[in-house]
C-alpha cells in the first residue's frame, strides 16, 4: 500500500529563518510525489510536484523539495521563511493508481 | 485561469437530513474526486470517478454516500443521511486525463455542519 508520512504536525520558525518540513513515503513502485498547502478557509493549492524528471523540483513562493529515493523521501524546504507561509502543509503521493494518498499535515506557524 | 467551483461554501442541516454537495471540475478534466477534511484533521479521500462510474472508494464512502455527474459539467456528493460525525469540509478535486503526472486541483471547499 502506498501511503506518506509527515513528521511533526507543528512546525515553528522565525521570520528569515530556513523551513524544512519532512515527508516520507512508502511505495512499491517509483511515485509522482506532490506537495499542498492549505491557507485557512481555503482549499489545497499545489506548492510543488516531482514527476521523475529532476530531483530537486522548485515550486511557487520560493519552496522546493528534494527526491531522495534512497531515504525515500521528499522534504520541503525554503531558505528563508516570510509570515506568509504560515499555513499547512500536506504532503501527497500517487502511483500509477487513479488515487492520492495525502499526509496527516504539518502546520507551519513562522514567528515575527 | 480555470477553477474547480463548489457549492455551497457552507451548509447548516439537521442530523437525518439529505445533503448534496455541489461541483464544477475543470471542464477538460476526466477523472474527479471527493475529500473531506474534518476539522483539524488530516485530508481523507472518499471517492473518485471516472468514465461515469467509481473507479475508487474509500471505507468511509458507505451507501449513506453516492456521486452523480448528471449533466456532463456538474459533479455532485449526496449523503442521504447525515450524521453529526459527517460534520467536515468536503473537498472536490479534478485531475486531467494526459498523463500519468497531473496534479489534483482542488476546490475551495464545502463545510457541512450536522446539527
Amino acid at each position: 500500500a502506498q501511503s506518506v508520512t509527515q513528521l511533526g504536525s507543528h512546525v515553528s520558525v522565525s521570520e528569515g529563518a530556513l523551513v524544512l518540513l519532512r515527508c516520507n513515503y512508502s511505495s512499491s513502485v517509483p511515485p509522482y510525489l506532490f506537495w499542498y498547502v492549505q491557507y485557512p478557509n481555503q482549499g489545497l493549492q499545489l506548492l510543488l510536484k516531482y514527476t521523475s524528471a529532476a530531483t530537486l523540483v522548485k515550486g511557487i513562493n520560493g519552496f522546493e523539495a528534494e527526491f531522495k529515493k534512497s531515504e525515500t523521501s521528499f522534504h520541503l524546504t525554503k531558505p528563508s521563511a516570510h509570515m506568509s507561509d504560515a499555513a499547512e502543509y500536506f504532503c501527497a503521493v500517487r502511483t500509477t493508481g487513479n488515487q492520492f494518498y495525502f499526509g496527516t499535515g504539518t502546520s507551519l506557524t513562522v514567528i515575527p | 485561469e480555470p477553477e474547480v467551483t463548489q457549492t455551497p461554501s457552507h451548509q447548516v442541516t439537521q442530523m437525518g437530513q439529505e445533503v448534496i454537495l455541489r461541483c464544477v471540475p475543470i471542464s477538460n478534466h476526466l477523472y474527479f474526486y471527493w475529500y473531506r477534511q474534518i476539522l483539524g484533521q488530516k485530508v481523507e479521500f472518499l471517492v473518485s470517478f471516472y468514465n461515469n462510474e467509481i473507479s475508487e472508494k474509500s471505507e468511509i464512502f458507505d451507501d449513506q454516500f453516492s456521486v452523480e455527474r448528471p449533466d456532463g459539467s456538474n459533479f455532485t456528493l449526496k449523503i442521504r443521511s447525515t450524521k453529526l460525525e459527517d460534520s467536515a469540509m468536503y473537498f472536490c478535486a479534478s485531475r486531467a486525463g494526459t498523463g500519468n503526472t497531473g496534479e489534483l486541483f482542488f476546490g475551495e471547499g464545502s463545510r457541512l455542519t450536522v446539527l
